[in-house]
Parts: C-alpha cells; sequence; structure tokens
C-alpha cells in the first residue's frame, strides 16, 4: 500500500517538552511539507523540503525544526519555544517534476497535538 | 501575496440535489494551479479536482466539476448528486509557479452538510 503515514494519531505534551512528530512517505515523492491546522482556519505551512537534506522555513517557522535524513521521512519537532503549539498537524509529500516545480500535494492522515 | 477567499462557511444540500461551493483568490501571476480538497471528519485530506490555469476546460471528477473564471478569479465546485460522504469540510486552494510553485494557500473552508 503507498501512502502517507503520521505518527502518532494523538500526542500530549507538557509545557516545556519538545516533541517530534513523524511522517513517512512510501510514495517515492521528493518534496515534503509540514502544515499547521488551526479551528475554522485553512492549513498553514509550516516546512518544507524538496530533496535529501535541504528544507526551507514556511510562513509560520517559529518555534519548529525539521530535518530530511532520508528521502522518506521528514519528522517535525515542535519546541518549547513555540507558543500555541496545541494544533492540528499535516504532512504532505508530491513529486518534483521537471522544469515546472512540484506537482499535486498528497495528505497524511495527520496528527493532533495538545499541550497541558 | 496570494490570497483565497471562501465566503460561505456553511453549505447545506438535499442528498441527489446540486451544490455550488465558492472560492475567489487574488494573484499576479498568469500560470498557476487550483485545488479543491475535501476534509471529512477523519480529517484527512483527500485531493478532489484540480485545474491547470492554462487550460480553458474547466476539469470534471465524476460527479465534481469546476467553473473556473480565470478573468474573475474565480474557482468554485459543483457537486452533482450529493451523497452523504459528500459531508465534509472543502477547501480551495491555490499554488502559483515558478518560485512560488512550492506552497498552497488555502481559504479558509466550507462546511458542506449533506441532508437525507
Amino acid at each position: 500500500d503507498g501512502g502517507i503515514t503520521q505518527s502518532p494519531k494523538y500526542l500530549f505534551r507538557k509545557e516545556g517538552q519538545n516533541v517530534t512528530l513523524s511522517c513517512e512517505q512510501n510514495l517515492n515523492h521528493d518534496a515534503m511539507y509540514w502544515y499547521r491546522q488551526d479551528p475554522g482556519q485553512g492549513l498553514r505551512l509550516i516546512y518544507y523540503s524538496q530533496i535529501v537534506n535541504d528544507f526551507q522555513k514556511g510562513d509560520i517557522a517559529e518555534g519548529y525544526s525539521v530535518s530530511r535524513e532520508k528521502k522518506e521521512s521528514f519528522p517535525l519537532t515542535v519546541t518549547s519555544a513555540q507558543k500555541n503549539p496545541t494544533a492540528f498537524y499535516l504532512c504532505a509529500s508530491s513529486i518534483l517534476l521537471a522544469g515546472a516545480g512540484t506537482d499535486t500535494q498528497y495528505f497524511g492522515p495527520g496528527t493532533r497535538l495538545t499541550v497541558l | 501575496a496570494q490570497t483565497v477567499t471562501q465566503s460561505q462557511p456553511e453549505m447545506s444540500v438535499q442528498e441527489a440535489e446540486t451544490v455550488t461551493l465558492s472560492c475567489t483568490y487574488d494573484t499576479s501571476e498568469s500560470d498557476y494551479y487550483l485545488f479543491w480538497y475535501k476534509q471529512p471528519p477523519s480529517r484527512q485530506m483527500i485531493l478532489v479536482i484540480r485545474q491547470e490555469a492554462y487550460k480553458q476546460q474547466n476539469a470534471t471528477e465524476n460527479r465534481f466539476s469546476v467553473n473556473f473564471q480565470k478573468a474573475a478569479k474565480s474557482f468554485s465546485l459543483k457537486i452533482s448528486d450529493s451523497q452523504l460522504g459528500d459531508a465534509a469540510m472543502y477547501f480551495c486552494a491555490y499554488r502559483g509557479s515558478g518560485g512560488s510553485n512550492y506552497k498552497l494557500t488555502f481559504g479558509k473552508g466550507t462546511l458542506l452538510t449533506v441532508n437525507p
């Protein structure tokens, strides 16, 4: 089964703790993305990566960090510096099109993070 | 910066009827892509339909079709023969070309209720 998996589905964090959200894809996609979704809002881009060992900040990168050591994996760390981390987090991936940027983004099932 | 506006926070439709969800966007680019994503209660984002701006023909996927008006910067989604499984939050999204082609800009969504 090809697809994008995210774990855990639900995550609880105490204030001051760092937590890492997992995102894995077996679609052989080059690009991967992290989005945040708040109630009543669309998705906002946190970070994205187009190739291994390279990533760029999105619109709301403060308080988050990522790594891209393998093509299949793009974990997101929510640090204690993120002031309001309670949200739904979605990972996505897409292929890179030669000379035409990235193709359609496909999403994982998401992780719900709650800060206690 | 590009913006996407969905002016209908909620819509309802009777089963088997047709409903149209509105989306407008603002951009200075001439080449771009538009998407409708569906987010059911499971919260997984599912691609419904995609439209390339350079194509004059409106995209269609089974019961889902769009009315793309490039000059008016309008991109509405029509759902025909509505089914109970169509009930979800629907998001309109924009992706530019060139340097901004990595990022999806989302509207705030329209919650669709399907009444039996």
